[in-house]
């Protein structure tokens, strides 16, 4: 069964820090991943997806890199802005479905 | 853009009452999924469509029914609501991975539904 971990749990940084968001996952025969933002009461908005046979993909200030034979992936923020806060949730998937992590919540402070 | 609602933002109901939420979804998605999210659990899947008519049972099923007599709709049923039933329910739709590597199987979210049972 698919386990996917998140770290860090919660990450508060000033804004216009770089920073790193960490996925990992046991079962390494996915067909993609993708990231995803909540905020608070909401639902998710996808960020960006990854195939199995991508490296990596970005989206503006979003980078998101995957090695799925080291059952790892992440995203990388550039400059991060207060828009910036909120829960960011991986999820790799096997067929047809996603298994999620716990999230990463993120606080930017002005 | 896909556009996937969800019925109502915030539902409040009672112990033992049969609750109906809906989902829609406007870019003729093969699959369809409902997930609860719960503090300190994540996402987890309770039931998924990958056509009208067919449904599989996620991770939690139990206490959950669903419904997919369109395409563009799938129901999630309480059918008899209990307090650890309250959550948010969120439905999600992606086309299907059988429709070939284009796909990626890419899902969209709704809004979210959160139930209070009392």
């Amino acid at each position: 069964k698919q386990e996917v971990t998140q770290i860090p749990a919660a990450l508060s940084v000033p804004e216009g820090e770089n920073l790193v968001l960490n996925c990992s996952f046991t079962d390494s025969a996915i067909y993609n991943l993708q990231w995803f933002r909540q905020d608070p009461g909401k639902g998710l908005t996808s960020l960006l997806l990854i195939q199995s046979s991508q490296r990596e993909q970005t989206s503006g200030r979003l980078n998101a890199s995957l090695d799925k034979s080291s059952g790892r992936s992440t995203l990388y923020i550039a400059a991060s802005q207060p828009g910036d806060s909120a829960t960011y949730l991986c999820a790799p998937t096997g067929f047809q479905k996603l298994v999620f992590g716990t999230g990463t919540r993120l606080l930017v402070s002005p | 853009d896909v556009k996937v609602t969800q019925s109502s933002r915030y539902l409040v109901k009672r112990t033992g009452e049969k609750v109906f939420l809906e989902c829609v979804q406007d870019m003729d998605h093969e699959n369809m999924f409902w997930y609860r999210q719960d503090p300190g659990l994540g996402l987890r899947l309770i039931y998924f469509s990958y056509d009208v008519k067919m449904k599989e049972k996620g991770d939690i099923p139990e206490g959950y029914s669903v419904s997919r007599e369109k395409k563009e709709r799938f129901s999630l049923i309480l059918e008899s609501a209990s307090t650890n039933q309250t959550s948010m329910y969120l439905c999600a739709s992606s086309l299907s991975q059988l429709a070939g590597p284009s796909s990626y199987n890419e899902q969209f979210f709704g809004p979210g539904t959160r139930l209070t049972v009392l």
